[in-house]
Protein backbone atom coordinates (compact mmCIF):
# COMPACT_ATOMS: atom_id res chain seq x y z
CA UNK A 1 0.00 0.00 0.00
CA UNK A 2 1.57 2.89 -0.90
CA UNK A 3 1.56 5.99 1.74
CA UNK A 4 -0.28 8.49 0.11
CA UNK A 5 -2.88 7.99 -2.60
CA UNK A 6 -4.65 10.18 -4.87
CA UNK A 7 -6.87 10.07 -7.98
CA UNK A 8 -5.21 11.28 -10.69
CA UNK A 9 -7.74 12.09 -12.82
CA UNK A 10 -8.34 13.65 -14.92
CA UNK A 11 -11.16 15.89 -13.28
CA UNK A 12 -13.28 18.31 -16.32
CA UNK A 13 -16.44 20.20 -13.95
CA UNK A 14 -18.41 23.07 -15.57
CA UNK A 15 -17.52 26.75 -14.09
CA UNK A 16 -19.73 27.37 -11.02
CA UNK A 17 -19.63 23.71 -9.73
CA UNK A 18 -18.25 22.76 -6.43
CA UNK A 19 -14.94 20.34 -6.66
CA UNK A 20 -14.29 17.40 -4.38
CA UNK A 21 -10.32 16.72 -4.40
CA UNK A 22 -8.84 13.86 -1.96
CA UNK A 23 -6.56 12.03 -0.65
CA UNK A 24 -5.81 8.88 1.47
CA UNK A 25 -3.01 8.19 3.48
CA UNK A 26 -1.99 4.96 5.25
CA UNK A 27 0.65 6.52 8.14
CA UNK A 28 -0.52 7.34 11.16
CA UNK A 29 2.47 9.60 11.81
CA UNK A 30 1.55 12.38 9.67
CA UNK A 31 1.12 15.89 11.70
CA UNK A 32 0.49 18.55 8.39
CA UNK A 33 -1.23 18.46 6.02
CA UNK A 34 -1.10 20.44 2.82
CA UNK A 35 -2.65 21.19 -0.79
CA UNK A 36 -0.80 22.66 -3.29
CA UNK A 37 -1.59 23.94 -6.77
CA UNK A 38 0.94 23.54 -9.94
CA UNK A 39 0.05 25.09 -13.11
CA UNK A 40 1.68 23.46 -16.24
CA UNK A 41 5.35 25.03 -16.39
CA UNK A 42 5.08 26.34 -12.77
CA UNK A 43 6.40 25.60 -9.26
CA UNK A 44 3.88 24.15 -7.03
CA UNK A 45 1.44 27.19 -4.91
CA UNK A 46 1.01 26.24 -1.51
CA UNK A 47 -3.15 26.59 -1.08
CA UNK A 48 -3.88 25.33 2.47
CA UNK A 49 -1.92 23.44 5.29
CA UNK A 50 -3.40 22.02 8.37
CA UNK A 51 -1.98 20.04 11.17
CA UNK A 52 -5.71 19.28 13.40
CA UNK A 53 -9.03 17.28 11.98
CA UNK A 54 -11.43 19.11 11.09
CA UNK A 55 -12.19 22.04 7.93
CA UNK A 56 -10.03 24.69 7.76
CA UNK A 57 -11.49 28.04 5.54
CA UNK A 58 -10.07 30.26 3.09
CA UNK A 59 -12.55 31.87 0.66
CA UNK A 60 -13.53 29.24 -1.87
CA UNK A 61 -11.76 26.43 -0.79
CA UNK A 62 -12.01 24.21 2.20
CA UNK A 63 -9.31 21.92 3.37
CA UNK A 64 -10.71 19.12 5.65
CA UNK A 65 -8.74 16.98 7.40
CA UNK A 66 -10.14 13.71 9.12
CA UNK A 67 -7.60 11.24 10.95
CA UNK A 68 -9.59 8.46 12.47
CA UNK A 69 -9.99 7.91 8.35
CA UNK A 70 -6.53 8.83 6.96
CA UNK A 71 -8.36 10.94 4.66
CA UNK A 72 -8.00 14.64 3.71
CA UNK A 73 -10.37 16.61 1.00
CA UNK A 74 -9.74 20.08 -0.54
CA UNK A 75 -13.00 21.53 -1.22
CA UNK A 76 -13.54 24.58 -3.89
CA UNK A 77 -16.42 26.30 -4.18
CA UNK A 78 -17.80 28.33 -7.44
CA UNK A 79 -14.78 27.18 -9.22
CA UNK A 80 -13.53 29.16 -11.79
CA UNK A 81 -11.19 28.27 -15.04
CA UNK A 82 -8.50 30.73 -13.43
CA UNK A 83 -8.71 26.77 -11.10
CA UNK A 84 -7.72 24.71 -13.54
CA UNK A 85 -4.87 22.78 -12.53
CA UNK A 86 -3.11 20.06 -10.95
CA UNK A 87 -3.76 19.98 -7.24
CA UNK A 88 -0.78 18.10 -4.95
CA UNK A 89 -1.76 16.92 -1.70
CA UNK A 90 1.35 16.51 0.84
CA UNK A 91 1.94 15.38 4.30
CA UNK A 92 4.56 15.40 6.71
CA UNK A 93 5.59 14.64 10.38
CA UNK A 94 8.82 15.18 12.35
CA UNK A 95 9.82 12.88 14.61
CA UNK A 96 13.17 11.68 16.74
CA UNK A 97 15.24 14.06 14.06
CA UNK A 98 13.74 12.59 11.27
CA UNK A 99 11.90 14.60 8.76
CA UNK A 100 9.42 12.76 6.27
CA UNK A 101 7.44 14.91 3.11
CA UNK A 102 5.04 12.77 0.96
CA UNK A 103 3.40 13.57 -1.98
CA UNK A 104 0.20 12.72 -3.72
CA UNK A 105 0.73 12.33 -6.94
CA UNK A 106 -1.56 14.99 -8.55
CA UNK A 107 -5.12 15.35 -9.53
CA UNK A 108 -5.35 17.71 -12.76
CA UNK A 109 -8.35 19.51 -12.69
CA UNK A 110 -10.33 21.60 -15.83
CA UNK A 111 -13.32 23.63 -15.10
CA UNK A 112 -15.07 24.45 -18.33
CA UNK A 113 -16.48 27.92 -18.87
CA UNK B 1 3.78 33.07 2.83
CA UNK B 2 7.51 32.58 2.30
CA UNK B 3 9.26 33.23 -0.98
CA UNK B 4 11.31 31.14 -3.24
CA UNK B 5 12.94 32.45 -5.76
CA UNK B 6 14.50 30.17 -8.63
CA UNK B 7 16.40 30.95 -11.54
CA UNK B 8 16.36 30.90 -14.89
CA UNK B 9 13.08 29.62 -15.45
CA UNK B 10 14.08 28.01 -18.62
CA UNK B 11 17.38 27.33 -20.58
CA UNK B 12 18.54 25.43 -23.77
CA UNK B 13 21.96 24.13 -23.97
CA UNK B 14 23.84 21.77 -26.36
CA UNK B 15 24.25 18.51 -25.18
CA UNK B 16 28.15 18.24 -23.62
CA UNK B 17 27.35 21.70 -21.54
CA UNK B 18 26.98 22.26 -17.78
CA UNK B 19 24.06 24.23 -16.63
CA UNK B 20 23.94 25.79 -13.44
CA UNK B 21 20.03 26.97 -11.84
CA UNK B 22 19.65 29.13 -8.37
CA UNK B 23 17.30 28.76 -5.96
CA UNK B 24 17.03 31.58 -3.33
CA UNK B 25 15.31 32.32 -0.06
CA UNK B 26 13.90 35.87 -0.05
CA UNK B 27 12.49 36.62 3.00
CA UNK B 28 13.66 33.98 5.63
CA UNK B 29 16.90 31.88 6.22
CA UNK B 30 16.97 28.39 4.92
CA UNK B 31 19.13 25.67 6.15
CA UNK B 32 17.74 23.23 3.87
CA UNK B 33 16.63 23.00 0.51
CA UNK B 34 15.30 20.75 -1.62
CA UNK B 35 15.46 20.03 -5.74
CA UNK B 36 12.71 17.87 -7.27
CA UNK B 37 12.74 17.22 -10.66
CA UNK B 38 9.57 16.24 -12.75
CA UNK B 39 8.88 14.75 -16.04
CA UNK B 40 5.52 15.64 -18.07
CA UNK B 41 2.38 14.90 -16.72
CA UNK B 42 3.91 13.13 -13.53
CA UNK B 43 4.36 13.97 -10.04
CA UNK B 44 7.70 15.46 -8.23
CA UNK B 45 10.62 13.36 -7.73
CA UNK B 46 12.71 14.11 -5.05
CA UNK B 47 16.27 14.19 -5.73
CA UNK B 48 18.54 15.61 -3.18
CA UNK B 49 18.44 17.14 0.21
CA UNK B 50 20.62 20.34 0.21
CA UNK B 51 22.10 20.91 3.85
CA UNK B 52 23.83 24.68 3.98
CA UNK B 53 27.66 24.32 5.08
CA UNK B 54 27.45 20.03 4.58
CA UNK B 55 27.30 18.23 1.53
CA UNK B 56 23.86 17.47 0.07
CA UNK B 57 21.94 14.05 0.61
CA UNK B 58 20.99 12.31 -2.61
CA UNK B 59 18.39 10.12 -3.18
CA UNK B 60 18.57 6.87 -4.42
CA UNK B 61 19.10 6.74 -8.17
CA UNK B 62 20.52 9.97 -8.56
CA UNK B 63 23.83 10.85 -9.80
CA UNK B 64 25.60 13.12 -7.27
CA UNK B 65 28.33 13.76 -9.64
CA UNK B 66 25.90 14.50 -12.49
CA UNK B 67 23.60 16.55 -10.03
CA UNK B 68 25.99 18.95 -8.25
CA UNK B 69 24.82 20.91 -5.59
CA UNK B 70 25.93 23.73 -3.50
CA UNK B 71 24.96 25.25 -0.19
CA UNK B 72 26.93 27.71 0.45
CA UNK B 73 24.69 30.44 2.24
CA UNK B 74 21.70 30.25 4.56
CA UNK B 75 19.58 31.84 1.31
CA UNK B 76 21.21 30.01 -1.60
CA UNK B 77 21.46 26.64 -3.19
CA UNK B 78 22.76 25.69 -6.21
CA UNK B 79 22.01 22.69 -8.46
CA UNK B 80 24.72 22.32 -11.28
CA UNK B 81 23.62 19.49 -14.39
CA UNK B 82 26.87 18.85 -15.34
CA UNK B 83 27.41 17.06 -18.96
CA UNK B 84 24.08 17.69 -19.88
CA UNK B 85 22.40 15.22 -22.04
CA UNK B 86 18.65 15.16 -24.16
CA UNK B 87 17.70 12.75 -20.76
CA UNK B 88 17.71 15.76 -18.61
CA UNK B 89 15.79 17.76 -19.90
CA UNK B 90 12.98 18.25 -17.62
CA UNK B 91 11.43 20.51 -15.20
CA UNK B 92 13.38 21.22 -11.83
CA UNK B 93 12.39 22.55 -8.83
CA UNK B 94 13.35 23.82 -5.77
CA UNK B 95 11.74 24.00 -2.33
CA UNK B 96 12.65 25.32 0.93
CA UNK B 97 11.12 24.29 4.35
CA UNK B 98 9.43 26.98 7.10
CA UNK B 99 8.81 24.78 9.70
CA UNK B 100 6.75 21.85 8.31
CA UNK B 101 5.87 23.42 5.25
CA UNK B 102 7.46 23.32 2.30
CA UNK B 103 7.11 26.50 -0.61
CA UNK B 104 8.57 26.20 -4.28
CA UNK B 105 10.30 28.07 -6.70
CA UNK B 106 8.73 28.59 -9.84
CA UNK B 107 10.85 26.07 -11.79
CA UNK B 108 13.57 26.17 -14.50
CA UNK B 109 12.38 24.34 -17.25
CA UNK B 110 15.98 22.73 -18.85
CA UNK B 111 15.50 21.54 -22.48
CA UNK B 112 19.38 20.13 -23.90
CA UNK B 113 19.54 19.94 -27.63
Amino acid sequence: QKEVEQDPGPLSVPEGAIVSLNCTYSNSAFQYFMWYRQYSRKGPELLMYTYSSGNKEDGRFTAQVDKSSKYISLFIRDSQPSDSATYLCAMSFAQGGSEKLVFGKGTKLTVNP
Amino acid sequence: GAVVSQHPSWVICKSGTSVKIECRSLDFQATTMFWYRQFPKQSLMLMATSNEGSKATYEQGVEKDKFLINHASLTLSTLTVTSAHPEDSSFYICSARVRDILFFGSGTQLSVL
